[in-house]
This record gives structure tokens, sequence and C-alpha cells, in this order.
């Protein structure tokens, strides 16, 4: 079946270091959406990218998705403490709503 | 109003109990999801409703009930739980057709079965 998985599973950074996580999928996807859990929280839609090798910021972040539209990464820079949380990318099971979520990556982010 | 909105927030049940939980918004969405998430674990996809219909079940256990009373309203039904469905129960709810908008989810129920 689809499987997104994302490395690394936990990164530790210092307030003001740069932070990357990689999102892939077994399949090709028609978008890929990125969400953030805080600690204690609930996932919180951030973005969707829809075309391939499409580019999009908001601020401090970074998103990109891959050419062949099974790939994608979240860059964040100049992290700060209110950047800690969980990172999910996740994508659509085929021409459905389904939503499957990627495996996550934990950022902990150190003042 | 953006919100989805799910009560109870915290929930001890026993093995033999019946509870239910409860999720609303008003944002006018047709889609709503029901997911499990287990700690330190991504959100498990279990059923989703499009216009008040069961359009997938996850090949939940039927100890697991949804129901969809309205457009803006979902339950999910629980009966003779096990220890191991101990977890976040996160309500989302999204555009029918309108996927880049995401999902937006509700703050969970923490369960905890004894």
């Amino acid at each position: 079946g689809q499987q997104v998985m994302q490395i690394p599973q936990y990164q530790h950074v210092q307030e003001g270091e740069d932070f990357t996580t990689y999102c892939n999928s077994s399949t090709t996807l028609s978008n890929i959406q990125w969400y953030k859990q805080r600690p204690g929280g609930h996932p919180v839609f951030l973005i969707q990218l829809v075309k391939s090798g499409e580019v999009k910021k908001q601020k401090r972040l970074t998103f990109q998705f891959g050419e062949a539209k099974k790939n994608s990464s979240l860059h964040i820079t100049a992290t700060q403490t209110t950047d800690v949380g969980t990172y999910f990318c996740a994508g659509p099971r085929g021409a459905t709503n389904k939503l499957i979520f990627g495996t996550g990556t934990l950022l902990a982010v150190q003042p | 109003d953006t919100e989805v909105t799910q009560t109870p927030k915290h929930l001890v049940m026993g093995m033999t109990n019946k509870k239910s939980l409860k999720c609303e918004q008003h944002m006018g969405h047709r889609a709503m999801y029901w997911y499990k998430q287990k700690a330190k674990k991504p959100p498990e996809l279990m059923f989703v409703y499009s216009y008040e219909k069961l359009s997938i079940n996850e090949s939940v256990p039927s100890r697991f009930s949804p129901e969809c009373p309205n457009s803006s309203l979902l339950n999910l039904h629980l009966h003779a739980l096990q220890p191991e469905d101990s977890a976040l129960y996160l309500c989302a709810s999204s555009h029918q057709n309108r996927a880049d908008y995401g999902y937006t989810f509700g703050s969970g129920t923490r369960l905890t079965v004894v």
C-alpha cells in the first residue's frame, strides 16, 4: 500500500539554526500537504503544493514539491522556539480525499 | 467560524462502558473524518463521511460506530473498547472538492480505556 516516509524522525537544533525535513511517497501524489502539531496539540494545516517542482514560502518556511511529485521538503530558516513541534507531510490516497500522513519529524529547538 | 469543536476533551471509560465522542463544525464543509493518533505516531484514518454518507471505513473494528446526523455534526460511538484503543481521537473536516484548503482538525478527545 501507499507509504509516506519522513526523515529525520527527530531533530534537535539551537535557536537560529536552519532545519529541513524530507518527505518521500511510494506513489505519485496529486498534491502534498504539510501540517504542524505542537506538543499536546492537534495538526494544523500549513500549506498545499500541487504542481511539479512547485516552491512556496511562508515567512521563514520554504516548501518544495519534487519534479516527480513523489517527494517534498520543508525548510525553516533561523529556527525559533515557537517552531517546536512535529511536522507532518500528507498526501491523498489515489483520487480520493483520504489523506495519508507521513511518519512525521519532531523538531526540538534549544534557546 | 473556522473551528472544529470536539467534546469531551478527555474521557476515561471501562471496557464495558458505552460512550460517544462528538464533533461539530460550521464552516459548510461537506467532508468529515475521524482519525486515531497514538503517542509519537501520525494520525491514522478511521472513517470518512462525504455529504453525510459514510464513504470510507478503514477496516475499523465494529466496537467503533460512526454517525453523521447532519452536515455539521459527527459522532463516534464507543462500546466494549480495549485498553489498546486508548489514544487521541481527532475529528477533521474539509471542503469536499477543495483540498487546497487542507483539513481543519479539532483539538481531539484523549481517550483512556481502563
